[in-house]
């Protein structure tokens, strides 16, 4: 089955305390996204990948970290969260990047909460 | 500023009426997307425009995109409980691969 699935789901953690949210995509798909909703902001994005090693900052890119080793894998790091970084989270890949048909796929969703 | 707006921001409207969803936006825009969130799920794709004039249509939805007005449209026909969800906008910015979402529009259609 095409998906995109992340991991944890849910997750409780304290100021400063390093995470990782993980993203995985088996459709082949160039390009990967995150995204945090927050209540009346809609969805916001923090970084973006074109493709493996090539990635670059979206709208709210402070406090979080990204990498991409492998195409299918698209993991965000928090190194020291702070409870701003309060939010639900989503992943998201499409093929191609903003060119061509491009729905973009996206994930369950992990809702984080920092105390 | 690259902005996308959308209103309204909640609708609460009755099972078999007409209604539509505005989004606007600020500068050029490379392509324009719609998509649905059902409450406490991911999002659904349910459009992509890619360019002016353009307009697709699925059951009760139908969107449309005017580039010179700098806005869409999602279009509503005879409303059912089950289209009761909140639907985004967003677009891609022109020479980037940057995703601009509007804040949503929550919609209850009642029975």
């Amino acid at each position: 089955e095409a998906q995109v699935t992340q991991n944890p789901r849910y997750l409780i953690t304290v100021t400063g305390k390093k995470l990782t949210v993980t993203c995985s995509q088996n459709m082949n798909h160039e390009y990967m996204s995150w995204y945090r909703q927050d209540p009346g902001l809609g969805l916001r994005q923090i970084y973006y990948s074109m493709n493996v090693e090539v990635t670059d900052k979206g709208d709210v890119p402070e406090g979080y970290k990204v990498s991409r080793k492998e195409k299918r894998n698209f993991p965000l790091i928090l190194e020291s969260p702070s409870p701003n970084q309060t939010s639900l989270y989503f992943c998201a890949s499409s093929f191609g990047g903003g060119r061509g048909y491009n729905e973009q796929f996206f994930g369950p969703g992990t809702r984080l909460t920092v105390l | 500023e690259l902005k996308v707006e959308q209103n309204p921001l909640f609708l609460s409207m009755q099972e078999g009426k007409n209604y539509t969803i505005y989004c606007n936006y600020s500068t050029t825009s490379d392509r324009l997307y719609w998509y649905r969130q059902d409450p406490g799920k991911s999002l659904e794709s349910l459009f992509v425009l890619l360019s002016n004039g353009a307009v697709k249509q699925e059951g009760r939805l139908m969107a449309s995109l005017d580039t010179k007005a700098r806005l869409s449209t999602l279009h509503i026909t005879a409303a059912v409980h089950d289209l009761s969800a909140t639907y985004f906008c967003a677009r891609t910015t022109s020479g980037t691969y940057k995703y601009i979402f509007g804040t949503g529009t929550r919609l209850k259609v009642l029975a």
